[in-house]
């Protein structure tokens, strides 16, 4: 399949501290997506890297893609209690517009 | 700044019953989407419209499923004999035309079938 397929599933730190998360991809891609998910609500857009891009930032956000792996990273730098939520990231299929989701990282902030 | 809205939030439905989620996507937007993700799983792609007509569909968007945008702003899923395994979290996307386009989602509507 080509799911994205976040790393680690599950990540609890705490607040002031960086948060990484990883996602791998199978197949090439246009373009990598990453959303956010607070508990039991909707998904929120945070981030769209290019396939020919290497680094995006946004905030204290920053994604990077590494195409020839096949990976991109999430990082949440200066974590706050309010970033506790689920992160996705989510490719393209070939040729079509629908979006593949990974089961994503569950990401807790300790106050 | 637009958003994807979608009604009901929540809404109880006895098996068998007809349940019809209404959307209305970004206004400019071209694409629109159904995902549903049943609880404690991953998002999964049901449907995609474009130009009035199904451009994709998945295995999980059977004969029960249809979907309709019956005037110029909304975009509506229906499931016509609910099932208990229908119980999920519908999402609600549009994107705009373009290989890099982002996708946004509304809050979704979660489902219960009893």
């Amino acid at each position: 399949s080509q799911q994205g397929e976040e790393d680690p599933q599950a990540l609890s730190i705490q607040e002031g501290e960086n948060a990484t998360m990883n996602c791998s991809y199978k197949t090439s891609i246009n373009n990598l997506q990453w959303y956010r998910q607070n508990s039991g609500r909707g998904l929120v857009h945070l981030i769209l890297i290019r396939s020919n891009e290497r680094e995006k930032h946004s905030g204290r956000l920053r994604v990077t893609l590494d195409t020839s792996k096949k990976s991109s990273s999430l990082l949440i730098t200066a974590s706050r209690a309010a970033d506790t939520a689920s992160y996705f990231c989510a490719t393209p299929w070939t040729g079509a517009q629908k979006l593949v989701f990974g089961q994503g990282t569950r990401l807790t902030i300790n106050p | 700044e637009p958003e994807v809205t979608q009604t009901p939030s929540h809404q109880v439905t006895q098996m068998g019953q007809e349940v019809i989620l209404r959307c209305v996507p970004i206004s400019n937007h071209l694409y629109f989407y159904w995902y549903r993700q049943i609880l404690g799983q991953k998002v999964e792609f049901l449907v995609s419209f474009y130009n009035n007509e199904i451009s994709e569909k998945s295995e999980i968007f059977d004969d029960q499923f249809s979907v309709e945008r019956p005037d110029g702003s909304n975009f509506t899923l229906k499931i016509r004999s609910t099932k208990l395994e229908d119980s999920a979290m519908y999402f609600c996307a549009s994107s705009g035309l373009g290989l890099n386009t982002e996708a946004f989602f509304g809050q979704g509507t979660r489902l219960t079938v009893v």
